[in-house]
C-alpha cells in the first residue's frame, strides 16, 4: 500500500552545520510533496513544497530535492540554527485530497 | 501564527463521553482538514470538507463525525470516547482543497481520555 517514511528517526547536528533529512515515498503516483516543521506542543509548519515536475526548490536556508527514479526526497537546512530543532514531516499527495505523513524525523541542534 | 484556530487547547474526559473539537480556518480558505496524531502513529488524515460538503474520508472512525459549517468554522465530535482516542487533533485549512495545496495547520487540541 502506500506509505511515506524517513529513515532516520533522529538526527543531532552541530549549529552552523548543515542538516539533511531523508524522506522515502512508496508511490510513484505521487505528484506533490510537502516539508512540515513541528516544534513541541505546536502545530505543524509549512516549510517547502515541490511538485513532480521539479528536482530541485530552494527557499530561505532550505532546499528540497526530488529524485523520482528511487523515490526518494531530501530536506536541506543549511547552517543549522537551535531554533531549527524540532521534528520535521514529509507528506505526499496523488492528485486525492488526502495527504500522507511520514513519522517524522527528530533534528536536535547541538550548540 | 498560521492564522487557523482551534478550541479547546487541552480536553480531560472518561471513556464513554462525547466531545466537541472546534476548528475555524484561515480567512479565505474554503477546506478544512482534521488530523488525529499519536505518539505511535504520526498524523492520520481524517476527513476534509470543502464549502460545507465532505471531501474526502480518511481514517475515521464511525464514532467520530465532522461538519463544516456556513461560516466555514467546523467541528469534530468524538463519541463514545476510548482510551486510545487519546491523541493531538489537528485542523487545517486551505483556500480551495486542490490536491495540490499547502495545507496550513491550527495549533491543535491534545485530548485526553482517562
Amino acid at each position: 500500500g502506500e506509505s511515506v517514511g524517513l529513515h532516520l528517526p533522529t538526527l543531532s547536528v552541530q549549529e552552523g552545520d548543515n542538516s539533511i533529512i531523508n524522506c522515502a515515498y512508496s508511490n510513484s503516483a505521487s505528484d506533490y510533496f510537502i516539508w512540515y516543521k513541528q516544534e513541541s506542543g505546536k502545530g505543524p509548519q509549512f516549510i517547502i513544497d515541490i511538485r513532480s515536475n521539479m528536482d530541485k526548490r530552494q527557499g530561505q536556508r532550505v532546499t528540497v530535492l526530488l529524485n523520482k527514479t528511487v523515490k526518494h526526497l531530501s530536506l536541506q537546512i543549511a547552517a543549522t540554527q537551535p531554533g531549527d530543532s524540532a521534528v520535521y514531516f514529509c507528506a505526499e499527495t496523488s492528485g486525492t485530497y488526502k495527504y500522507i505523513f511520514g513519522t517524522g524525523t527528530r533534528l536536535k541542534v547541538l550548540a | 501564527d498560521s492564522g487557523v484556530t482551534q478550541t479547546p487547547k487541552h480536553l480531560i474526559t472518561a471513556t464513554g463521553q462525547r466531545v466537541t473539537l472546534r476548528c475555524s480556518p484561515r480567512s479565505g480558505d474554503l477546506s478544512v482538514y482534521w488530523y488525529q496524531q499519536s505518539l505511535d502513529q504520526g498524523l492520520q488524515f481524517l476527513i476534509q470538507y470543502y464549502n460545507g460538503e465532505e471531501r474526502a474520508k480518511g481514517n475515521i472512525l464511525e464514532r467520530f463525525s465532522a461538519q463544516q459549517f456556513p461560516d466555514l468554522h467546523s467541528e469534530l465530535n468524538l463519541s463514545s470516547l476510548e482510551l486510545g482516542d487519546s491523541a493531538l487533533y489537528f485542523c487545517a485549512s486551505s483556500s480551495s482543497g486542490g490536491s495540490q495545496e499547502t495545507q496550513y495547520f491550527g495549533p491543535g487540541t491534545r485530548l485526553l481520555v482517562l
